[in-house]
C-alpha cells in the first residue's frame, strides 16, 4: 500500500482565500484523523470520521474550518477564509481504530502558509 | 484527565551516546503505548508500540522502550545514537477509544 496521501505537500494562499486540504488513507481502514501541528499548540487532533462519519469535531477551531469525508477513500479539509493564524502542517492519519489496537499511519503532511 | 507527559522540550546528544527520552501517562488502566518519530518535514512514523505481555519492547531503528507499570512510565531509548536520529519524538497513549493522546514531544539534537 502507498500509504497515507495527502496533497498538496505545500499551500501558499492570502489571506481571505479558501484553502482545500486532501487526504487518501489506507485502504480498509475505517478511521480518518486530521491534526493540525504548529511550534505554539504542538499537534493537535482536529476532527476524526469513522466509516466515513464525522465522530468528534471537538478540536476544530472555528466555523472556518469544515471536513467532509464523502466515501472511504477520500477526505477533504476546508478552511474558509483563510486567516494567517490558520498557517501550520496539517497531518491526516488512518487507523483500524481499536479492532488493531488504534495504530495510526500519518500522511507527509501540508504545509499552509496564509500571507 | 488521561495525560501524557515528555518532560523534556529539547535533548542534546553526541553521536554514539546513549539516550533515554522519558514519557509518563496518566490513565487508570494499563493503555496502548506508542513512539513515534518525526524527520524534519516528515509525517509521523511508528517507532515501536506496546500492547502487552513482555514490557520491554524493540523497535525499527535500533530503538527499545520499557513499560513500567509502577512509574506509568514508557521510556525510549536506544545504546547508541546515530547522526541521523535527529529528530522530533512523540509519545501516545491509546485508551479505550478510537483516539491516540500525544504528548508535547521532544526535540533531540546530535552533535558530531
Amino acid at each position: 500500500d502507498a500509504g497515507v496521501i495527502q496533497s498538496p505537500r505545500h499551500e501558499v494562499t492570502e489571506m481571505g482565500q479558501e484553502v482545500t486540504l486532501r487526504c487518501k488513507p489506507i485502504s480498509g481502514h475505517d478511521y480518518l484523523f486530521w491534526y493540525r501541528q504548529t511550534m505554539m499548540r504542538g499537534l493537535e487532533l482536529l476532527i476524526y470520521f469513522n466509516n466515513n462519519v464525522p465522530i468528534d469535531d471537538s478540536g476544530m477551531p472555528e466555523d472556518r474550518f469544515s471536513a467532509k469525508m464523502p466515501n472511504a477513500s477520500f477526505s477533504t479539509l476546508k478552511i474558509q477564509p483563510s486567516e494567517p493564524r490558520d498557517s501550520a502542517v496539517y497531518f491526516c492519519a488512518s487507523s483500524e481504530g481499536l479492532k488493531a489496537k488504534n495504530i495510526q499511519y500519518f500522511g507527509a503532511g501540508t504545509r499552509l502558509s496564509v500571507l | 484527565a488521561q495525560s501524557v507527559t515528555q518532560p523534556d522540550i529539547h535533548i542534546t546528544v553526541s553521536e554514539g551516546a546513549s539516550l533515554e527520552l522519558r514519557c509518563n501517562y496518566s490513565y487508570g488502566a494499563t493503555p496502548y503505548l506508542f513512539w513515534y518519530v518525526q524527520s524534519p518535514g516528515q509525517g509521523l512514523q511508528l517507532l515501536l508500540k506496546y500492547f502487552s505481555g513482555d514490557t520491554l519492547v524493540q523497535g525499527i531503528k535500533g530503538f527499545e522502550a520499557e513499560f513500567k507499570r509502577s512509574q506509568s512510565s514508557f521510556n525510549l531509548r536506544k545504546p547508541s545514537v546515530h547522526w541521523s536520529d535527529a529528530a522530533e519524538y512523540f509519545c501516545a497513549v491509546g485508551l479505550n477509544t478510537d483516539k491516540l493522546i500525544f504528548g508535547t514531544g521532544t526535540r533531540l539534537q546530535v552533535f558530531p
